[in-house]
């Protein structure tokens, strides 16, 4: 059911680095492409989302890069911080019959002070 | 700020065991969701509603899940009975729109579930 393959499956990086995860998908019909942040013990909460009409979507230290020709979108986290130790999600979702929101399998990011 | 709300946290049953799950979603959100969330894995769509119809639930083990939203508002997802393998994180999400576009999900913090 994985229609989304994301990677790196844990990530390490130190505070004030930038830290990437990369995602990718293989229905062309998806045209939402969320990420969502998931602390121990809470549900997944929306961080940043984009539309395939655009490349990149900036939203103060969080950007994702969209590459549609590829089917790849990635997650940048500038100035990473401790505090955005957490695992996240890439998803895809489409606008059709079939418009079940599709989760990648996680990445666990660890910030180290 | 509003929250979707879900209970119990956490539920430790031995198999074969009948178990409920209940959910109550943002006022005024037309569809809820169910996912299951295997530890290191993403979530996967269980059963979908809208309002009190079931849109999607092409996912759900229909012989041992069964899920309800009678009056459109909150949900319950049952198992019966519970197989070691149903060890997850159950998650219920809302959404304010009707299905058939990409709209805003919020979660809920989740259902812990054992299965002994």
């Amino acid at each position: 059911q994985q229609q989304v393959k994301q990677s790196p499956q844990s990530l390490i990086v130190q505070k004030g680095g930038i830290s990437i995860i990369n995602c990718a998908y293989e229905n062309t019909a998806f045209d939402y492409f969320p990420w969502y942040q998931q602390f121990p013990g809470k549900g997944p909460a929306l961080l940043i989302a984009i539309r395939p009409d655009v490349s990149e979507k900036k939203e103060g230290r969080f950007t994702i890069s969209f590459n549609k020709s590829a089917k790849q979108f990635s997650l940048h986290i500038m100035d990473s911080q401790p505090g955005d130790s957490a695992t996240y999600f890439c998803a895809a979702q489409g606008n059709d019959n079939n418009n079940d929101m599709r989760f990648g399998a996680g990445t666990r990011l660890t910030v180290k002070p | 700020e509003a929250e979707v709300a879900q209970s119990p946290r956490y539920k430790i049953t031995e198999k074969s065991q009948a178990v409920a799950f209940w959910c109550d979603p943002i006022s005024g959100h037309a569809t809820l969701y169910w996912y299951r969330q295997i530890l290191g894995q993403g979530p996967e769509l269980l059963v979908q509603f809208q309002d009190e119809s079931v849109v999607d639930d092409s996912q759900l083990p229909k012989d041992r899940f069964s899920a309800e939203r009678l009056k459109g508002v909150d949900s319950t997802l049952k198992i019966q009975p519970a197989e070691l393998g149903d060890s997850a994180m159950y998650l219920c999400a809302s959404s304010r729109y009707a299905s058939g576009g990409a709209d805003e999900q919020f979660f809920g913090p989740g259902t812990r579930l054992t299965v002994l």
